[in-house]
């Protein structure tokens, strides 16, 4: 399968815990996004990579979140001392043309307790 | 404002026919890209369909086309011969390339049903 995969596909945890998210963009794609849905609503942009580099935060990205993108492959999002309100599905997107469609992966659910 | 306003939260269609779901978008930026992706209860976002601000004939892949009008701002998803296979939730999403953004606005989505 050489589409975008995400890891974990569900995730439950407590709220005040940290999770890390990980995903892996098509090979040749050099552009990687993060967005963020919650029920009833489309996806949220929260950030965007060019290779390694982060060129774009929306403001839905708090502090508790980080995101990084070492080596321009694989990224991974990390959200500190989760809340209820963090529980979304996270999906990420790599994209390889500027004007291109950007390919999603699976998502990762997210529920906090 | 919204920049992308998908009016209908969900549609009906029997199979075989063929359905409209509509579209319409907000920006002054001159140069953008319009998308359609398809959402399955898997959850797992499909890339359909492109059209670019200054293309001059409409998208078409396969069973879909987007009936893009410029002037009016909108981009409807139109999608022939209906199968059940086509029931999930379908997004309409904008990129504005001029701005130099990156990401794209999504609609609130419209959940297509196919009547067997």
């Amino acid at each position: 399968d050489t589409g975008v995969s995400q890891n974990p596909r569900h995730k439950i945890t407590k709220r005040g815990q940290n999770v890390t998210f990980r995903c892996d963009p098509i090979s040749e794609h050099n552009r990687l996004y993060w967005y963020r849905q919650t029920l009833g609503q489309g996806p949220e942009f929260l950030t965007y990579f060019q290779n390694e580099a982060q060129l774009e935060k929306s403001r839905l990205l708090s502090d508790r979140f980080s995101a990084e993108r070492p080596k321009g492959s694989f990224s991974t999002l990390e959200i500190q001392r989760t809340e209820q309100g963090d529980s979304a599905m996270y999906l990420c997107a790599s994209s390889g043309r500027k004007t291109g469609g950007q390919y999603f992966g699976p998502g990762t659910r997210l529920t906090v307790t | 404002a919204q920049k992308i306003t998908q009016t209908q939260p969900g549609m009906f269609v029997q199979e075989k026919e063929a359905v409209t779901l509509d579209c319409t978008y907000d920006t002054s930026d001159p140069s953008y890209g319009l998308f359609w992706y398809k959402q399955p209860s898997s959850g797992e976002m499909i890339f359909l369909i492109y059209q670019g601000s200054y293309d001059q004939q409409n998208a078409t892949e396969g069973r879909y086309s987007l009936n893009f009008q410029k002037a009016r701002k909108s981009a409807n998803l139109v999608i022939s011969a209906s199968q059940l296979g086509d029931s999930a939730m379908y997004f309409c999403a904008m990129r504005e390339v001029s701005s130099g953004a990156n990401n794209l606005f999504f609609g609130t989505g419209t959940r297509l049903t196919v009547i067997p």
